[in-house]
């Protein structure tokens, strides 16, 4: 499986946009780029994913790109609920998700 | 309603007994996946299991193995519990495709 590379940890201010990298210089053409987050004590939590295209809902953005490898993931405004540890993950046709270490972020009053 | 979910929460107990931790999802999805995270929080694939593949992480003992009495249930039973084993162990769910997985909130064993 196709590795990703992450920040241990970042911080950011409550209200203020934070950006997420992530590299996964090895990417295949038919891997999809996915995130999810963990926030403490709970199960990992699904925030968005994409192909190629930049993709936006309503958790955050992410923004692919054009060589696919790299992305960032896009919280426009944190909040103190997004502290939690942030994924980001390849998934190939077999769909077995493989977690790295992930990014902490912390996020200041 | 709690879309995936699993009994018990916290399981305390002695080292060589046989445990099972049991998980549900109401999504009517196809596939469902049994994780662990350890006390390094790195989250490992154990299985994948739909109607018709078991896959298994070739680096989980065979003391481990997945139960699916049908579609909406995969209870994980474990033999011989051993110290190592200790850990949150999670539960999740996937329509198929490369759509999201969704996770339930996790079963913390103990073994002492």
């Amino acid at each position: 499986d196709a590795k990703t590379t992450q920040p241990n940890s970042m911080e950011s201010n409550e209200e203020e946009p934070v950006h997420l990298p992530c590299n996964h210089s090895t990417i295949s053409g038919t891997d999809y780029i996915h995130w999810y987050r963990q926030l403490p004590s709970q199960g990992p939590e699904y925030v968005i994913h994409g192909l190629t295209s930049n993709v936006n809902n309503r958790m955050a953005s992410l923004a692919i790109a054009e060589d696919r490898k790299s992305s960032t993931l896009i919280l426009h405004r944190a909040t103190l609920r997004d502290a939690a540890v942030y994924y980001c993950i390849l998934i190939n046709a077999g769909n077995m998700l493989t977690f790295g270490g992930g990014t902490r972020l912390m996020v200041k009053p | 309603d709690t879309a995936v979910s699993q009994t018990p929460k916290y399981l305390v107990t002695q080292m060589g007994n046989d445990k099972s931790i049991k998980c549900e999802q109401n999504l009517g999805h196809d596939t469902m996946y049994w994780y662990k995270q350890d006390s390094k929080k790195f989250l490992k694939i154990m299985f994948s299991y739909n109607n018709k593949e078991l896959i298994i992480n070739e680096t989980v003992p065979n003391r481990f193995s997945p139960k699916s009495p049908d579609k909406a249930h995969l209870n994980l039973h474990i033999n011989s519990l051993e110290l190592g084993d200790s850990a949150v162990y999670f539960c999740a769910s996937r329509r198929g495709g490369f759509y999201e997985q969704y996770f339930g909130p996790g079963t913390r064993l103990t073994v002492t």
